[in-house]
């Protein structure tokens, strides 16, 4: 079964440095998403990406974090300097249609020190 | 705007008998309605998902969920726990049209998590 493939599976980082953030998304899908979970919290949606360009976003979205696809495969999402509450879990998702649901790879943890 | 509500943020069943992980929805749209479950240091797998179909969805490993509009309700059910379903269980809700409208973003609930004792 097609897999959506986040690497690295856990990120330990500075505070203050930039990271970035991989995923492959299934190959025939359209439609790319990051989520993240602080821990013992809900899962929120940060961007929604189609055509090459950002489609939605949240306020937690500011200008410190930005998506790329950069060579038609990968999606990156890319904090430019992390700050402590940056820790979480980060999803990345795609889909064909998104009432098809939604297809999760299985997260990056990032712990900002 | 939508929302989800996870009425239990835990549950604990033995195994084999019957699983009820409840979730109540408020979206102005046709919602399209999902569970996703999270085994530990896993990602999130779809279990099933509603999209203004047949009200009684059917999914993965056994688990069933009822489309209840007139209750606002979308609960997850499986007839007999096993112990490999023990997961934390997210209802989440998309706020689209039923024919697929804009590409909303998820609105996941707080979160079940499910707990099986042998």
């Amino acid at each position: 079964e097609p897999e959506v493939t986040q690497t690295p599976s856990h990120q330990v980082t500075q505070m203050g440095q930039e990271v970035i953030l991989r995923c492959v998304p299934i190959s025939n899908h359209l439609y790319f998403y990051w989520y993240r979970q602080i821990l013992g919290q809900k899962v929120e949606f940060l961007v929604s990406f189609y055509n090459n360009e950002i489609s939605e976003k949240s306020e937690i979205f500011d200008d410190q974090f930005s998506v790329e696809r950069p060579d038609g495969s990968n999606f990156t999402l890319k904090i430019r300097s992390t700050k402590l509450e940056d820790s979480a879990m980060y999803f990345c998702a795609s889909s064909e249609k998104a009432i098809y649901g939604y297809t999760f790879g299985s997260g990056t943890r990032l712990t900002v020190v | 705007a939508q929302s989800v509500t996870q009425l239990d943020s835990h549950v604990s069943v033995s195994e084999g008998t019957p699983v009820l992980l409840r979730c109540n929805y408020s979206s102005s749209y046709s919602p399209s309605l999902f569970w996703y479950v999270q085994h530990p240091n896993k990602g999130l797998q779809l279990l099933l998902k509603y999209t203004s179909a047949a009200t009684l969805v059917k999914g993965i490993n056994g688990f069933e969920a009822e489309f209840k509009k007139s209750e606002t309700s979308f609960h997850l059910t499986k007839p007999s726990a096993h112990m490999s379903d023990a997961a934390e269980y997210f209802c989440v809700v998309s706020p689209l049209t039923n024919y697929g409208g804009s590409q909303g973003n998820l609105i996941f609930g707080k979160g079940t998590k499910l707990s099986v004792k042998p």
